[in-house]
Protein backbone atom coordinates (compact mmCIF):
# COMPACT_ATOMS: atom_id res chain seq x y z
CA UNK A 1 0.00 0.00 0.00
CA UNK A 2 1.23 3.80 -0.86
CA UNK A 3 -0.09 4.24 2.24
CA UNK A 4 -1.94 8.03 2.35
CA UNK A 5 -1.94 10.64 -0.04
CA UNK A 6 -2.26 14.19 -0.62
CA UNK A 7 -2.57 16.05 -3.13
CA UNK A 8 -0.91 18.85 -3.84
CA UNK A 9 2.10 18.90 -1.36
CA UNK A 10 2.30 22.49 -1.92
CA UNK A 11 -0.33 25.04 -2.85
CA UNK A 12 0.57 28.87 -2.83
CA UNK A 13 -2.75 31.23 -3.83
CA UNK A 14 -3.84 34.38 -2.76
CA UNK A 15 -6.46 35.92 -0.13
CA UNK A 16 -9.40 35.28 -1.19
CA UNK A 17 -9.18 32.49 -3.79
CA UNK A 18 -11.04 28.63 -3.15
CA UNK A 19 -8.52 26.26 -2.00
CA UNK A 20 -9.20 22.22 -2.33
CA UNK A 21 -6.72 20.24 -0.58
CA UNK A 22 -7.26 15.95 -1.49
CA UNK A 23 -6.82 12.89 0.85
CA UNK A 24 -6.74 9.58 -0.41
CA UNK A 25 -6.65 7.04 2.82
CA UNK A 26 -5.62 3.91 3.24
CA UNK A 27 -7.25 1.29 1.50
CA UNK A 28 -9.82 -0.31 4.06
CA UNK A 29 -9.34 1.97 7.01
CA UNK A 30 -12.65 3.09 8.80
CA UNK A 31 -11.34 6.25 9.72
CA UNK A 32 -9.90 9.63 8.09
CA UNK A 33 -8.39 12.82 9.86
CA UNK A 34 -8.08 16.25 8.48
CA UNK A 35 -5.43 18.15 10.69
CA UNK A 36 -4.21 21.58 10.54
CA UNK A 37 -0.06 22.36 12.14
CA UNK A 38 1.38 25.52 12.86
CA UNK A 39 4.13 26.89 14.90
CA UNK A 40 1.73 28.34 17.20
CA UNK A 41 -0.69 25.91 17.62
CA UNK A 42 0.48 23.00 17.01
CA UNK A 43 -1.29 19.77 15.64
CA UNK A 44 -5.07 20.53 15.87
CA UNK A 45 -7.80 17.96 14.54
CA UNK A 46 -9.98 19.84 12.33
CA UNK A 47 -12.28 16.68 11.76
CA UNK A 48 -12.71 13.19 11.17
CA UNK A 49 -15.20 10.55 9.15
CA UNK A 50 -16.27 7.01 9.99
CA UNK A 51 -17.58 5.46 7.32
CA UNK A 52 -17.60 8.65 5.13
CA UNK A 53 -20.01 9.99 7.68
CA UNK A 54 -18.33 13.39 9.77
CA UNK A 55 -18.20 12.73 13.00
CA UNK A 56 -16.67 15.29 15.21
CA UNK A 57 -16.52 18.93 13.31
CA UNK A 58 -15.19 20.77 16.23
CA UNK A 59 -11.84 21.48 15.59
CA UNK A 60 -13.33 23.19 11.76
CA UNK A 61 -12.39 26.90 12.42
CA UNK A 62 -15.42 28.77 10.44
CA UNK A 63 -18.03 28.38 7.56
CA UNK A 64 -14.77 29.14 5.55
CA UNK A 65 -13.72 25.53 6.11
CA UNK A 66 -15.78 22.49 4.91
CA UNK A 67 -14.87 18.76 4.44
CA UNK A 68 -16.43 15.87 2.12
CA UNK A 69 -16.08 12.41 1.95
CA UNK A 70 -17.70 11.18 -0.72
CA UNK A 71 -16.47 7.46 -0.86
CA UNK A 72 -14.22 5.51 1.21
CA UNK A 73 -11.49 6.29 -1.18
CA UNK A 74 -11.62 9.98 -1.36
CA UNK A 75 -11.77 13.02 0.61
CA UNK A 76 -11.56 16.98 0.37
CA UNK A 77 -11.07 19.57 2.53
CA UNK A 78 -12.30 23.16 1.02
CA UNK A 79 -11.15 26.93 2.17
CA UNK A 80 -13.52 29.63 0.50
CA UNK A 81 -12.59 32.53 0.38
CA UNK A 82 -8.66 31.76 2.01
CA UNK A 83 -6.88 34.09 4.15
CA UNK A 84 -3.53 34.54 4.76
CA UNK A 85 -4.03 33.17 8.75
CA UNK A 86 -4.74 29.80 6.92
CA UNK A 87 -1.41 29.33 5.75
CA UNK A 88 -0.21 26.10 7.55
CA UNK A 89 0.86 22.21 6.70
CA UNK A 90 -2.65 20.35 6.25
CA UNK A 91 -2.30 16.86 6.99
CA UNK A 92 -4.40 13.70 6.35
CA UNK A 93 -4.37 10.69 8.29
CA UNK A 94 -6.55 7.11 8.68
CA UNK A 95 -6.82 4.83 10.89
CA UNK A 96 -8.39 1.14 10.92
CA UNK A 97 -11.45 1.00 13.47
CA UNK A 98 -10.23 -2.23 15.99
CA UNK A 99 -8.88 -3.76 18.62
CA UNK A 100 -5.59 -3.08 17.72
CA UNK A 101 -5.59 0.49 18.69
CA UNK A 102 -5.67 3.89 17.77
CA UNK A 103 -2.41 4.10 15.18
CA UNK A 104 -3.33 6.57 12.64
CA UNK A 105 -1.40 7.09 9.59
CA UNK A 106 -0.53 9.99 8.75
CA UNK A 107 0.07 12.01 4.94
CA UNK A 108 2.86 13.72 3.87
CA UNK A 109 0.76 16.91 4.55
CA UNK A 110 0.15 20.13 2.30
CA UNK A 111 2.00 23.06 3.06
CA UNK A 112 -0.45 26.08 2.13
CA UNK A 113 0.57 29.54 1.67
CA UNK A 114 -2.06 32.28 1.73
CA UNK A 115 -0.51 35.54 0.10
CA UNK B 1 -10.60 21.50 29.33
CA UNK B 2 -8.73 18.28 29.24
CA UNK B 3 -5.43 18.64 27.48
CA UNK B 4 -1.57 16.47 26.95
CA UNK B 5 1.33 18.84 27.37
CA UNK B 6 5.17 18.31 26.93
CA UNK B 7 7.70 19.72 29.71
CA UNK B 8 10.13 20.38 27.34
CA UNK B 9 10.04 22.01 23.96
CA UNK B 10 13.97 21.11 22.99
CA UNK B 11 16.23 18.58 24.24
CA UNK B 12 20.18 18.18 22.60
CA UNK B 13 21.81 14.82 22.98
CA UNK B 14 25.07 13.54 22.33
CA UNK B 15 24.95 10.69 19.91
CA UNK B 16 25.00 7.34 21.62
CA UNK B 17 23.76 8.78 25.23
CA UNK B 18 19.90 7.63 25.89
CA UNK B 19 17.28 10.26 25.34
CA UNK B 20 14.19 10.55 27.95
CA UNK B 21 11.44 12.86 26.37
CA UNK B 22 8.34 13.52 28.71
CA UNK B 23 4.55 14.48 28.14
CA UNK B 24 1.92 14.93 30.96
CA UNK B 25 -1.61 14.37 30.50
CA UNK B 26 -4.65 15.51 32.54
CA UNK B 27 -7.46 13.40 31.26
CA UNK B 28 -8.10 11.04 33.85
CA UNK B 29 -9.85 9.07 31.54
CA UNK B 30 -7.11 8.54 28.79
CA UNK B 31 -7.25 4.45 28.40
CA UNK B 32 -3.99 4.57 25.47
CA UNK B 33 -1.43 6.88 24.52
CA UNK B 34 0.96 6.96 21.31
CA UNK B 35 4.49 8.34 20.58
CA UNK B 36 4.88 9.83 17.05
CA UNK B 37 7.91 11.12 15.75
CA UNK B 38 8.00 13.80 12.80
CA UNK B 39 10.72 15.02 11.02
CA UNK B 40 11.05 18.34 8.83
CA UNK B 41 9.04 17.98 6.00
CA UNK B 42 7.14 14.71 6.85
CA UNK B 43 4.01 13.43 8.54
CA UNK B 44 4.04 12.07 12.06
CA UNK B 45 5.09 8.90 11.95
CA UNK B 46 3.88 6.10 14.96
CA UNK B 47 6.86 4.95 16.91
CA UNK B 48 5.15 3.23 20.21
CA UNK B 49 1.97 2.37 21.83
CA UNK B 50 0.93 1.59 25.29
CA UNK B 51 -2.29 0.50 27.04
CA UNK B 52 -3.79 2.29 30.46
CA UNK B 53 -3.50 -1.21 31.60
CA UNK B 54 0.71 -1.28 31.49
CA UNK B 55 2.96 0.89 32.95
CA UNK B 56 6.14 -0.03 30.42
CA UNK B 57 6.55 -1.35 27.11
CA UNK B 58 9.46 -1.87 24.61
CA UNK B 59 10.42 -1.46 21.28
CA UNK B 60 13.44 -1.28 19.09
CA UNK B 61 15.29 1.14 21.22
CA UNK B 62 12.63 2.67 22.29
CA UNK B 63 10.37 2.15 25.83
CA UNK B 64 7.42 3.72 26.65
CA UNK B 65 6.79 4.30 30.46
CA UNK B 66 3.28 5.14 31.93
CA UNK B 67 2.91 6.41 35.28
CA UNK B 68 -1.00 7.08 35.83
CA UNK B 69 -0.57 8.09 39.40
CA UNK B 70 0.87 11.47 38.54
CA UNK B 71 -0.50 11.12 34.78
CA UNK B 72 2.90 10.84 33.31
CA UNK B 73 4.25 9.27 29.57
CA UNK B 74 8.09 9.28 28.55
CA UNK B 75 9.97 8.12 26.07
CA UNK B 76 12.78 6.71 25.86
CA UNK B 77 16.07 6.30 23.06
CA UNK B 78 18.44 4.01 23.61
CA UNK B 79 22.23 4.96 21.76
CA UNK B 80 20.47 8.23 20.33
CA UNK B 81 21.50 8.44 16.66
CA UNK B 82 21.50 11.41 13.97
CA UNK B 83 18.37 9.62 12.39
CA UNK B 84 16.26 10.40 15.44
CA UNK B 85 16.34 14.00 15.93
CA UNK B 86 12.99 14.96 15.23
CA UNK B 87 9.99 16.58 16.65
CA UNK B 88 8.52 14.14 19.03
CA UNK B 89 4.43 13.98 20.30
CA UNK B 90 2.79 12.41 22.97
CA UNK B 91 -1.18 11.44 22.14
CA UNK B 92 -3.76 10.39 23.87
CA UNK B 93 -7.21 8.97 23.90
CA UNK B 94 -9.99 8.40 25.98
CA UNK B 95 -10.83 4.75 24.58
CA UNK B 96 -9.32 2.11 21.93
CA UNK B 97 -10.23 1.73 17.88
CA UNK B 98 -9.85 4.61 16.10
CA UNK B 99 -10.99 7.36 17.67
CA UNK B 100 -9.83 10.86 17.64
CA UNK B 101 -6.27 11.44 19.43
CA UNK B 102 -5.20 14.75 21.17
CA UNK B 103 -1.52 15.46 20.55
CA UNK B 104 1.22 17.61 22.79
CA UNK B 105 2.76 20.65 21.75
CA UNK B 106 5.92 17.99 20.93
CA UNK B 107 9.55 18.29 21.66
CA UNK B 108 12.38 18.92 19.52
CA UNK B 109 15.28 16.56 19.91
CA UNK B 110 18.25 17.27 18.57
CA UNK B 111 21.36 14.75 18.31
CA UNK B 112 24.53 16.28 18.33
CA UNK B 113 27.68 14.56 16.93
Amino acid sequence: DAGVIQSPRHEVTEMGQEVTLRCKPISGHDYLFWYRQTMMRGLELLIYFNNNVPIDDSGMPEDRFSAKMPNASFSTLKIQPSEPRDSAVYFCASSLQGPGGNEQFFGPGTRLTVL
Amino acid sequence: GESVGLHLPTLSVQEGDNSIINCAYSNSASDYFIWYKQESGKGPQFIIDIRSNMDKRQGQRVTVLLNKTVKHLSLQIAATQPGDSAVYFCAETPQRGGNKLTFGTGTQLKVEL
